[in-house]
């Protein structure tokens, strides 16, 4: 079973709108952690978010945002007012404890494409 | 901190040899380090994990005798891909652990390695 759904493949949007890239986990620990990364054309990986699964409270860094509900294992992640530069694949990823070590699976992706 | 230094950010090689991808902490102490392969216009699959003084563990799927992995010191983890097959070609991302002050992990990751066998 997947650990870690982005069920979008790819997004599209014009600049300046709104953009929720959805996350959706499994995992039947009750201590995990929970990232976003984006990654450019360059290939470089850029951490934007941890949260671990004791906090489900939504963080707000400028124009990105982040929903946790455990609820319903979901972590999605919200651009507003998406700008060109924000273009790049974006991934969801779980850590969870596997033969001793936290090990961090990542998701399949959504790619973001911001037209002018 | 907590940086991560992988080289070469590429390669090009003749198929049939061998090509060895280091990766380096820089500013701590790199117990267990990750690698990992991404094919184009996919995910990032985990490989292995390495812990410093013992063998490796791969995940299911992954040749052992193909992708040859060494966590020798607490800074250094290197993955070498040997026999180098055309299907082989692809990006290598290494990645370490580190713990946070407030107990959580946190996880840096390498420039990654792009790999073509040719």
């Amino acid at each position: 079973a997947q650990k870690v759904t982005q069920a979008q493949t790819e997004i599209s949007v014009v600049e300046k709108e709104d953009v929720t890239l959805d996350c959706v986990y499994e995992t039947r620990d009750t201590t995990y952690y929970l990232f976003w990364y984006k990654q450019p054309p360059s290939g470089e990986l850029v951490f934007l978010i941890r949260r671990n699964s004791f906090d489900e409270q939504n963080e707000i860094s400028g124009r990105y945002s982040w929903n946790f509900q455990k609820s319903t294992s979901s972590f999605n992640f919200t651009i507003t007012a998406s700008q060109v530069v924000d273009s790049a694949v974006y991934f969801c990823a779980l850590s969870e404890l596997q033969d001793s070590s936290y090990k961090l699976i990542f998701g399949s992706g959504t790619r973001l494409l911001v037209r002018p | 901190g907590a940086v991560v230094s992988q080289h070469p950010s590429w390669v090009i090689c003749k198929s049939g040899t061998s090509v060895k991808i280091e990766c380096r902490s820089l500013d701590f102490q790199a117990t267990t380090m990750f690698w990992y392969r991404q094919f184009p216009k996919q995910s990032l699959m985990l490989m292995a994990t390495s812990n410093e003084g013992s063998k490796a563990t791969y995940e299911q799927g992954v040749e052992k005798d193909k992708f040859l992995i060494n966590h020798a010191s607490l800074t250094l983890s290197t993955l070498t891909v040997t026999s180098a097959h055309p299907e082989d070609s692809s990006f290598y991302i290494c990645s370490a652990s580190f713990p946070g002050q407030d107990g959580t992990y946190g996880y840096t990751f390498g420039s990654g390695t792009r790999l073509t066998v040719v």
